[in-house]
């Protein structure tokens, strides 16, 4: 069975302090990772996936599978950055399982001014 | 624009009531997903389809049923609406043809059962 686990369900920040989102999941195969992101009154929408490697915002997140970690990171946290953060995994083998997503429990990122 | 599109953002139905909640995309995706979100329990899949007509259970489908007649469309049925199924149901979408894809979300429809 997969499983995604975000400890935190609230996070406070002041603006341009860094910011960590933590994330760790639990599957027995190779894991595609996301995290996801609901700004208020927006649809939830992808921020970023572990295997483009890329930075999105300036968030960036590093898979570490000895740690089975995802850990979502930014040096300097913006106000425009708070929102509902989700960890996704999507494991499974074969186009129908793509796009199905086991979710964390999210994790609600404030930044004050 | 890509879109998914849900047939209604608040929807107020009494116990006992079959409740139809509709999700139609327009990215020609063979993958369709039904969630419910609730605070602390993060987004839980009820079910999903990945064509006409096929469906699979997730993690919580008891007391919902589905329907897939056509590529773009994907319905989630309550048969009998309970004060337990008031929640958030988003709908999603995604390509089924390589592997970490982007699933993209519908604006959510706010279900209160009374």
């Amino acid at each position: 069975a997969q499983r995604v686990t975000q400890p935190e369900k609230l996070l406070s920040v002041f603006k341009g302090a860094p910011v960590e989102l933590k994330c760790n999941y639990s599957y027995s195969g190779s894991p595609e990772l996301f995290w996801y992101v609901q700004y208020s009154r927006q649809r939830l929408q992808l921020l970023l996936r572990h295997i483009s490697r890329e930075s999105i915002k300036g968030f960036t997140a590093d898979l570490n599978k000895g740690e089975t970690s995802f850990h979502l990171k930014k040096p300097f946290a913006q106000e425009e950055d708070s929102a509902m953060y989700y960890c996704a995994l999507s494991g499974g083998a074969g186009g129908t399982s793509y796009g199905k997503l086991t979710f964390g429990q999210g994790t609600i990122l404030t930044v004050h001014p | 624009d890509v879109k998914v599109t849900q047939s209604s953002r608040y929807l107020v139905k009494r116990t006992g009531e079959k409740v139809f909640l509709e999700c139609v995309q327009d990215m020609d995706h063979e993958n369709m997903f039904w969630y419910r979100q609730d605070p602390g329990l993060g987004l839980r899949l009820i079910y999903f389809s990945y064509d006409v007509k096929m469906k699979e259970k997730g993690d919580i489908p008891e007391g919902y049923s589905v329907s897939r007649e056509k590529k773009e469309r994907f319905s989630l049925i309550l048969e009998s609406a309970s004060t337990n199924q008031t929640s958030m149901y988003l709908c999603a979408s995604s390509s089924r043809l390589r592997a970490n894809t982007e699933a993209f979300f519908g604006q959510g429809t706010r279900l209160t059962v009374v």
